[in-house]
């Protein structure tokens, strides 16, 4: 079955760049997504990107997909301690529900 | 615009008692999905309904079931509770068609907490 997988935990220095990153299994996804988890609340839609491209750019997030290797990475410019979070990164199913990741919790030191 | 509503916040139950928890999509979405996020293991898909129909079901025993009424609102209920379902339950609603189309994704609610005691 498809399965996506990420590191756990994430730690870096505020100011500088953290990336966080994505390996999943479902070659066939149209789209695939970064979700953002701040403690006690739901998940927020970060960014997303189609299938048939490489890079997409957002203000501070930068997302790179690998199709060969299915391989997502999620680069936050600029880290800040209100980016401390649990990012999860999501594929689609066959069009049927997302796939989540175990999500990264990012730890933004001052 | 509301977005999506679930309640209770938080719930308390016995073992081998049985929860109801509810989730109100946004205007006009007509999929709600729901999951279980158990501490440490991730989200892990539960139910997606759409147009009062059951479309997909996650590796769940059938004791997790649920419902979609006429207004896209949905219920789940988990009978038998077991210690291991405490977890934050998650709902999320999308426009079927749409829901696809990276603008949209999921929007997830706050999620309601259940404890199992």
């Amino acid at each position: 079955g498809e399965d996506v997988e990420q590191s756990l935990f994430l730690s870096v220095r505020e100011g500088d760049s953290s990336v966080i990153n994505c390996t999943y299994t479902d070659s066939s996804s149209t789209y695939l997504y970064w979700y953002k988890q701040e403690p006690g609340a739901g998940l927020q839609l970060l960014t997303y990107i189609f299938s048939n491209m490489d890079m997409k750019q957002d203000q501070r997030l930068t997302v790179l997909l690998n199709k060969k290797d299915k391989h997502l990475s999620l680069r936050i410019a600029d880290t800040q301690t209100g980016d401390s979070a649990i990012y999860f990164c999501a594929e689609d199913n066959y069009g049927q529900n997302f796939v989540f990741g175990p999500g990264t919790r990012l730890s933004v030191l001052p | 615009e509301a977005g999506v509503t679930q309640s209770p916040t938080h719930l308390i139950k016995t073992r081998g008692q049985q929860a109801t928890l509810r989730c109100s999509p946004i205007s006009g979405h007509t999929s709600v999905y729901w999951y279980q996020q158990a501490l440490g293991l991730g989200l892990q898909f539960l139910l997606w309904y759409d147009e009062g129909e059951e479309r997909n079901r996650g590796n769940f025993p059938p004791r997790f079931s649920g419902r979609q009424f006429p207004n896209y609102s949905s219920e789940l209920n988990v009978n038998a509770l077991e210690l291991e379902d405490s977890a934050l339950y998650l709902c999320a609603s999308s426009l079927e068609d749409m829901g696809r189309r990276g603008d949209y994704g999921y929007t997830f609610g706050s999620g309601t907490r259940l404890t199992v005691v």
